[in-house]
């Protein structure tokens, strides 16, 4: 298996602009996750999905953040419209089993908006 | 809420030395918990995970130990290598599929 795979590894936009992560977890992994990490507040869980069902997204910012999972190997995490402040690293993880067993990270979006 | 410490922020070492990376939480009442690596510009790697029943976990020259009553665990390194630096961090699971990651300590082993 090639791992989670997230696309693209960078992203610069400019301020206003709709901003599209994308995520492939490994097959057969039942839930997925979103993470922000940033120097000030590390990693933050944003959203978790379990068999394609968001589950908790009490850790997304705002309106301005929506994430879909429309199949079991697809997930986005849309920004619209973008601000300086959500430059940050984006992650996606994969797990097979409730309780965390088997977390894998893929290798990050790095959002840069200007 | 839970709240997880790691000490120290950043570590220098020579190449050989043993060392122990501490983490500390807030609420005992965890799953499980994981040490990660993370190199720069890169994701996370697991190293180990240790459920709340158990005391430790090893991995070749990686120990981890949970005092899950103390809120304690650390990550002892035997005879470091250059390789072995990277960002180290520790994240526990709450049973609610939520892992709170420490801010994690920077690890720089010197040849």
């Amino acid at each position: 298996d090639a791992g989670v795979i997230q696309s693209p590894r960078h992203e610069v936009t400019e301020m206003g602009q709709e901003v599209t992560l994308r995520c492939k977890p490994i097959s057969g992994h039942d839930y997925l996750f979103w993470y922000r990490q940033t120097m000030m507040r590390g990693l933050e869980l944003l959203i978790y999905f379990n068999n394609n069902v968001p589950i908790d997204d009490s850790g997304m910012p705002e309106d301005r953040f929506s994430a879909k999972m429309p199949n079991a190997s697809f997930s986005t995490l849309k920004i619209q419209p973008s601000e300086p402040r959500d430059s940050a690293v984006y992650f996606c993880a994969s797990s097979p089993v409730q309780g965390g067993d088997g977390y894998t990270f893929g290798s990050g979006t790095r959002l840069t908006v200007v | 809420k839970q709240e997880v410490t790691q000490i120290p922020a950043a570590l220098s070492v020579p190449e050989g030395e043993n060392l122990v990376l501490n983490c500390s939480f807030t609420d005992s009442a965890i799953y499980n918990l994981q040490w990660f690596r993370q190199d720069p510009g890169k994701g996370l790697t697991s190293l180990l995970l240790i459920q709340s029943s158990q005391r430790e976990q090893t991995s070749g020259r990686l120990n981890a130990s949970l005092d899950k009553s103390s809120g304690r665990s650390t990550l002892y390194i035997a005879a470091s290598q250059p390789g072995d630096s990277a960002t180290y961090l520790c994240a526990v699971n709450e049973g609610a599929q939520k892992l709170v990651f420490g801010q994690g300590t920077r690890l720089t082993i010197n040849p």
